[in-house]
């Protein structure tokens, strides 16, 4: 059972260079959501995709930018990476349907992310 | 602003030591609340949740939480930790119209032998 599915795992970047994150889910789930999480503050949220074809700004979403290609596939991208962007990435998924009683994310195992 | 916070940021308990990780949550309506928790090097994990009805709710791994509405909290408890539970736990809250998660900025669990 593969759930969520990140890559890469690990990722170095020079200032300024860009890069995409993959993340795919193989449980039909309709929401996907991408996180970072930073010593001392938690997961933020950078940008979710509530339905197929659907893309919204979460708390952090300056300086990234996302594609919601297909219901499987949520792909992060850094256009012009900064030091501050040095995170670990997380992408999530949920059903994301009708009620909210069902609601449960399902992480991906993180992707570490240097910018130098 | 909506927000959870998480007073302690690093708890140490004894292993069968009764263990209580505190969270609040700020919102206009009544949230929905989650726990989860983080191992080291993995993704987090959903240990229980709150939507409505009976306040104190059972999850996984032994663990459960208390909904009180005049504190605005949903404290996480176990009676007897085990040294697998050292962890990150991270409380969480969810509008009904928003329907995406705030964090808190999680508690670190240390378990002594």
């Amino acid at each position: 059972n593969a759930g969520v599915t990140q890559t890469p795992k690990f990722q170095v970047l020079k200032t300024g260079q860009s890069m995409t994150l993959q993340c795919a889910q193989d449980m039909n789930h309709n929401s996907m959501y991408w996180y970072r999480q930073d010593p001392g503050m938690g997961l933020r949220l950078i940008y979710y995709s509530a339905s197929e074809g659907t893309t919204d700004k979460g708390e952090v979403p300056n300086g990234y930018n996302v594609s919601r290609l297909n219901k499987r596939e949520f792909s992060l991208r850094l256009e012009s990476a900064a030091p501050s962007q040095t995170s670990v990435y997380f992408c999530a998924s949920s059903e994301g349907v009708g009620q909210p009683v069902r609601e449960k994310l399902f992480f991906g195992s993180g992707t570490q992310l240097s910018v130098l | 602003a909506q927000s959870v916070t998480q007073p302690d940021i690093h708890i140490t308990v004894s292993e069968g030591a009764s263990l209580e990780l505190r969270c609040n949550y700020s919102y206009g309506a009544t949230p929905y609340l989650f726990w989860y928790v983080q191992s080291p090097g993995q993704g987090l994990q959903l240990l229980l949740k709150y939507f409505s009805g009976d306040t104190l709710v059972q999850g996984i791994k032994g663990f459960e939480a208390e909904f009180k509405r005049s504190q605005s909290s949903f404290n996480l408890r176990k009676p007897s930790v085990h040294w697998s539970d050292a962890a990150e736990y991270f409380c969480a809250a969810m509008d009904g119209g928003r329907r995406a998660l705030t964090f808190g900025s999680g508690t670190r669990l240390q378990v002594q032998p």
